[in-house]
């Protein structure tokens, strides 16, 4: 079965800054890998997803992803934090047919101004 | 298209009530997933509907708790008789299939008091 860790339970960054947000897996196959966002009240949003091809996925609102198989991760990175980045983010890896998701216990970023 | 719609948004309860969520996928959308975050622990999986059949329930905690999908449409989730663990935000989401990931509704917010 897989499973999702993300360390860091909760991360403070200062506006502007760049941002690096771990996630690690364990799926025996080749995993459907995403990462979601939850803005306070808000649902969960998709920012991008990796199912195979180029390693580096590039996302909305300047987030990306980079997939490395050597270290079962997915890091969501982003270069310059906003202020409306302060949110939960979410990893999940999918079945080899991209159901059936198991997310991270997620992390909340807050950001200073 | 339109996204996700869940309703209501938020619902209060008694222990021992019962209440009906409903959850309206994007139409065309064959799939449709409910997930249930409680007590700010991780998002589980519930079940997994193919049209208005259970792919999979193996995620429903326990048989309070009744999801249907009749004529492969919207979907209920009904929790009966409601107890105070059952509070929490509960996901929808639906796909189209394979590969595309899943879009998620806002959620209802659940409160047994």
């Amino acid at each position: 079965a897989q499973s999702v860790t993300q360390p860091d339970i909760h991360i403070t960054v200062s506006e502007g800054a760049s941002l690096e947000l771990r996630c690690n897996y364990s799926y025996g196959a080749t995993p459907y890998l995403f990462w979601y966002v939850q803005s306070p009240g808000q649902g969960l949003q998709l920012l991008l997803k990796y199912f195979s091809g180029d390693t580096l996925v590039q996302g909305i609102k300047g987030f990306e992803a980079e997939f490395k198989r050597s270290q079962s991760s997915f890091n969501l990175r982003k270069p310059s934090v906003h202020w409306s980045d302060a949110a939960e983010y979410f990893c999940a890896v999918g079945d080899n047919y991209g159901q059936n998701f198991v997310f991270g216990p997620g992390t909340r970023l807050s950001v200073l101004p | 298209e339109a996204g996700v719609t869940q309703f209501p948004s938020h619902s209060v309860i008694e222990k021992g009530q019962t209440v009906t969520l409903r959850c309206d996928p994007i139409s065309g959308h064959d799939n449709l997933y409910w997930y249930r975050r409680v007590m700010g622990k991780e998002i589980k999986f519930l079940l997994h509907f193919v049209k208005e059949s259970k792919q999979d329930e193996s995620g429903m905690p326990n048989n309070r708790f009744l999801a249907e999908r009749t004529g492969g449409t919207y979907s209920t989730l009904k929790v009966q008789p409601a107890e105070l663990e059952d509070s929490g935000v509960y996901f929808c989401a639906s796909s189209r299939g394979v590969g595309y990931g899943y879009t998620f509704g806002s959620g209802t917010r659940l409160t047994v008091v």
